[in-house]
């Protein structure tokens, strides 16, 4: 079935530094992406969210980058600080699905 | 705060028995999700709702059945529990089925 994965499982950085934490979804017919954030024990937290129709869409200290040529989805934290570390998830619908596929995760660790 | 309030936070179940989760939102949302978290996995979605008076079926429905009588409330039922029912169960809630979905802290259910 179609799928949203991520190239990273762990992704390390000093803080200060900025994160790069990757995507990709397989379903062409994707229309919506979001990013989320989840501490220990805790739910998903929301963080950005893009369109198809848009390739950048910024928020505070964040920002989403699409590419659908390539069906690439990117979020990008400026200057990260501790309170970031978590597990990013990336997941996909399109609208007339209205279903989110989630990736199954990649873990930001951010080194004092 | 307003948000989505779930119910138990943790349970520890006979294999057989029967069980509901509860899910309350006091965002008057629409549209309202149970989905399960396994181990090094994303979340998979089990059943929806997108208006009060309606459910449908997820990517992993079976055992499971959902109930909205009302908007505020979704519980997730078990009718009759299995070990591999073990997991973290997270409730969502969207204003509508193409916004952003936000999240309970999750119930985690061992089955034994």
């Amino acid at each position: 079935g179609e799928s949203v994965g991520l190239h990273l499982p762990t992704l390390s950085v000093q803080e200060g530094d900025n994160s790069i934490i990757n995507c990709a979804y397989s379903n062409s017919a994707s229309d919506y992406f979001i990013w989320y954030k989840q501490e220990s024990g805790k739910g998903p937290q929301f963080i950005i969210d893009i369109r198809s129709n848009m390739d950048k869409r910024q928020g505070q200290r964040v920002t989403v980058l699409l590419n659908k040529t390539v069906k690439h989805l990117s979020l990008q934290i400026a200057a990260t600080q501790p309170g970031d570390s978590a597990v990013y998830f990336c997941a996909e619908s399109d609208l007339g699905r209205r279903a989110l596929t989630f990736g199954s995760g990649t873990r930001l660790q951010v080194q004092p | 705060t307003a948000g989505i309030t779930q119910a138990p936070t943790s349970q520890i179940l006979a294999a057989g028995r029967s069980m509901t989760l509860r899910c309350t939102q006091d965002m008057r949302h629409n549209a309202m999700y149970w989905y399960r978290q396994d181990l090094g996995l994303g979340l998979r979605l089990i059943h929806y709702s997108n208006t009060a008076g309606t459910t449908g079926k997820g990517e992993v429905p079976d055992g499971y059945s959902v109930s909205r009588a009302n908007t505020d409330d979704f519980p997730l039922t078990l009718a009759s529990a299995v070990p591999s029912q073990t997991s973290v169960y997270f409730c969502a809630s969207s204003k509508e089925t193409d916004q952003p979905q936000h999240f309970g802290d999750g119930t985690r259910l061992s089955i034994l």
